[in-house]
């Protein structure tokens, strides 16, 4: 079983639309990661979030430690938001190993 | 701006093959990391290292090698290739403390074993 879950798998959605992507986690961690991948392969980092809320233009993520749940929002979203949406949990070890998520397919249609 | 590159995007290789899959990262990064993704399954750790000519297995290592000569390339290895072997790979780099503020990815190598 997977330590870190991410729900939906797949996402469509009209342009301008509200889109939530949750992540639950198992592990204790000293950090979570929203990671973006376009088609191609690449990816980037969206956040880091150890406690709290962060934005970032149209992005928005939040975390309760307590509850081991983040969630990355994304406020009027555009088809150039359609790529996956991968959490990572970092472990509270001694070098911070990385837990994937399977990631979230967005597709935002025009 | 920084980087991680990986020296392919694309690679066809035949059963039995070795192969090398190069990665540089001109962060001067202590930590280095072999990744394989699969549909469904995210993410899988092969390989990290933390200095040069130092590695730790990560958790599926079986088929693969690493070698880090110099601190800024990491190297996959796949001693013979096999079809199960077929997979998107990531090479991530970060400092000593771990992924920080960021993680630090290439663009990945699509491999097929034919």
């Amino acid at each position: 079983k997977n330590e870190v879950e991410q729900s939906p798998q797949n996402l469509t959605a009209q342009e301008g639309e509200f889109i939530t992507i949750n992540c639950s986690y198992s592990v204790g961690i000293s950090a979570l990661h929203w990671l973006q991948q376009h088609p191609g392969g690449g990816i980037v980092s969206l956040f880091m979030l150890s406690s709290g809320k962060k934005k970032h233009g149209r992005l928005i993520a939040t975390i309760n430690i307590q509850e081991k749940h983040s969630s990355l929002h994304i406020t009027a979203s555009h088809p150039r938001d359609s790529a996956v949406y991968i959490c990572a949990a970092r472990e509270d070890d001694s070098w911070g190993k990385l837990q994937f998520g399977a990631g979230t397919q967005v597709v935002v249609t025009p | 701006d920084v980087k991680v590159t990986q020296s392919s995007r694309y690679l066809v290789k035949r059963t039995g093959e070795k192969v090398f899959l190069e990665c540089v990262q001109d962060m001067d990064h202590e930590n280095m990391f072999w990744y394989r993704q699969d549909p469904g399954l995210g993410l899988r750790l092969i390989y990290f290292s933390y200095d040069v000519k130092m590695k730790e297995k990560g958790d599926i290592p079986e088929g693969y090698s690493v070698s880090r000569e110099k601190k800024e390339r990491f190297s996959l290895i796949l001693e013979s290739a096999s079809t199960n072997q077929t997979s998107m790979y990531l090479c991530a780099s970060s400092n000593l403390l771990g992924f920080g503020t960021e993680a630090f990815f290439g663009q990945g190598t699509r491999l097929t074993v034919v």
